[in-house]
């Protein structure tokens, strides 16, 4: 069955310090893959995604992630943190048929806090 | 652009009565969704639609009922609300055109409550 994994619910990190968030995936094909971000009280923003190529794909606000088929992963990082990164961070795989709308599925979300 | 709007912002709902959630998209895309999250479970698709005249079941349809008349709208009903419903609703579109998942967009969402 395929399933998406973020196995930290909670991270806390210093303001400045780098960051890394995890993402398992367990598809039978390669899916096209998404970081989606939400701030509280807000709706969801995308932070980057990857559909094919160069593996280690550049976001917004300096984040990035890498793509590594071996691990099925898709890690989130960023080399500093600043405050206004405090926010729910949510790993989406979408491995439908070409033209399928069927939605993405979603991570449980990592929980970010920042620490001045 | 405004993008993506939901209405009501938040609601609070007696058990049995029935609601419609709006959703409005002024992107024109061709592909809308809605979805609940709840703490613990992220995010989960309700229902879907591809194109206009056209709308599928997500993860967990049950109790809820959608219909797409035109590109923009996209409304989520309950029929016979029920506490299990509390959560917040959002909204979404992408565009689906080119044959392969792109970006969604997402509402503010709407926050109801089912007592």
């Amino acid at each position: 069955a395929q399933s998406v994994t973020q196995p930290d619910i909670h991270i806390t990190v210093s303001e400045g310090a780098s960051l890394e968030l995890r993402c398992n995936y367990s598809y039978g094909a390669t899916p096209y893959l998404f970081w989606y971000v939400q701030s509280p009280g807000q709706g969801l923003q995308l932070l980057l995604k990857y559909f094919s190529g160069d593996t280690l794909v550049q976001g917004i606000k300096g984040f990035e992630a890498e793509f590594k088929r071996s691990q099925s992963s898709f890690n989130l990082r960023k080399p500093s943190v600043h405050w206004s990164d405090a926010a729910e961070y949510f790993c989406a795989p979408f491995a439908g048929s070409g033209g399928g709308a069927d939605g993405l599925t979603f991570g449980k979300g990592t929980h970010l806090i920042i620490q001045p | 652009t405004a993008g993506i709007t939901q209405a009501p912002t938040s609601q609070i709902l007696a058990a049995g009565r029935s609601m419609t959630l709006r959703c409005t998209q002024d992107m024109r895309h061709n592909a809308m969704y809605w979805y609940r999250q709840d703490l613990g479970l992220g995010l989960r698709l309700i229902h879907y639609s591809n194109t206009a005249g056209t709308t599928g079941k997500g993860e967990v349809p049950d109790g809820y009922s959608v219909s797409r008349a035109n590109t923009d709208d996209f409304p989520l009903t309950l029929a016979s609300a029920v506490p299990s419903q509390t959560s917040v609703y959002f909204c979404a579109s992408s565009d689906q055109t080119s044959g392969s998942m792109d970006t969604q967009y997402f509402g503010p969402g709407t926050r109801l409550t089912v007592l």
